[in-house]
């Protein structure tokens, strides 16, 4: 069983849809979640991180942490044309010290329809 | 936000070739860097972790004698694909932390193709 596991896609909303991502992990040790957006042969960019559980919120971007059940989610409000990129949740067990490795989720195509 | 540069952004070399990628942090000392590998469609796979001036760490499965990791000074690491082959073709991505222990600050990555 892989540590994080994420639905690959893809998927495919018109614009200004809400969009749902989601990911699921077996080690109860993470306590930083964070969601990547990655574009086309380019590097990922930090969109959020949560620690532990709980929701957080940025502009049309919340992202929800819930350990209980193991279950993350990235939520995406009145989404543009330009949100289509492939979102990768990712995981660390010991937060942000240099000791701590970052788990990726496989990720998710996101297109988003004119 | 911090920027991370790699160069180069795409190479092409035979077969039993040594490819050099490097990976800077361009506005601030980066003590830890660490090398992913990622195949289309797929997730990002750490390779390694390099602290400024020691060894690196690799990943079960990452041949440290193949692929040459040297951090030597805070803000460069080379990642050095020695003999390559065309299974070695993948898209290269590093990223950096500060000394603070923050966020990882990701590289645009590097796309090798092995002929």
């Amino acid at each position: 069983q892989k540590e994080v596991e994420q639905d690959p896609g893809p998927l495919s909303v018109p614009e200004g849809a809400i969009v749902s991502l989601n990911c699921t992990y077996s080690n109860s040790a993470f306590q930083y979640f964070m969601w990547y957006r990655q574009y086309s042969r380019k590097g990922p960019e930090l969109l959020m991180y949560t620690y532990s559980s709980g929701n957080k919120e940025d502009g049309r971007f919340t992202a929800q942490v819930d350990k209980s059940s193991k279950y993350i989610s990235l939520f995406i409000r009145d989404s543009q044309p330009s949100d289509s990129a492939t979102y990768l949740c990712a995981m660390s067990g010991w937060g942000y010290s240099s000791a701590s490795k970052i788990i990726f989720g496989s990720g998710t195509r996101l297109s988003i329809r004119p | 936000g911090a920027v991370v540069s790699q160069h180069p952004s795409w190479v092409i070399c035979k077969s039993g070739t040594s490819v050099k990628i490097e990976c800077r942090s361009l506005d601030f000392q980066a003590t830890t860097m660490f090398w992913y590998r990622q195949f289309p469609k797929q997730s990002l796979m750490l390779m390694a972790t390099s602290n400024e001036g020691s060894k690196a760490t690799y990943e079960q499965g990452v041949e440290k004698d193949k692929f040459l990791i040297n951090h030597a000074s805070l803000t460069l690491s080379t990642l050095t694909v020695t003999s390559a082959h065309p299974e070695d073709s993948s898209f290269y991505i590093c990223s950096a932390r500060d000394g603070g222990g923050n966020e990882q600050f990701f590289g645009p990555g590097t796309r090798l193709t092995v002929l």
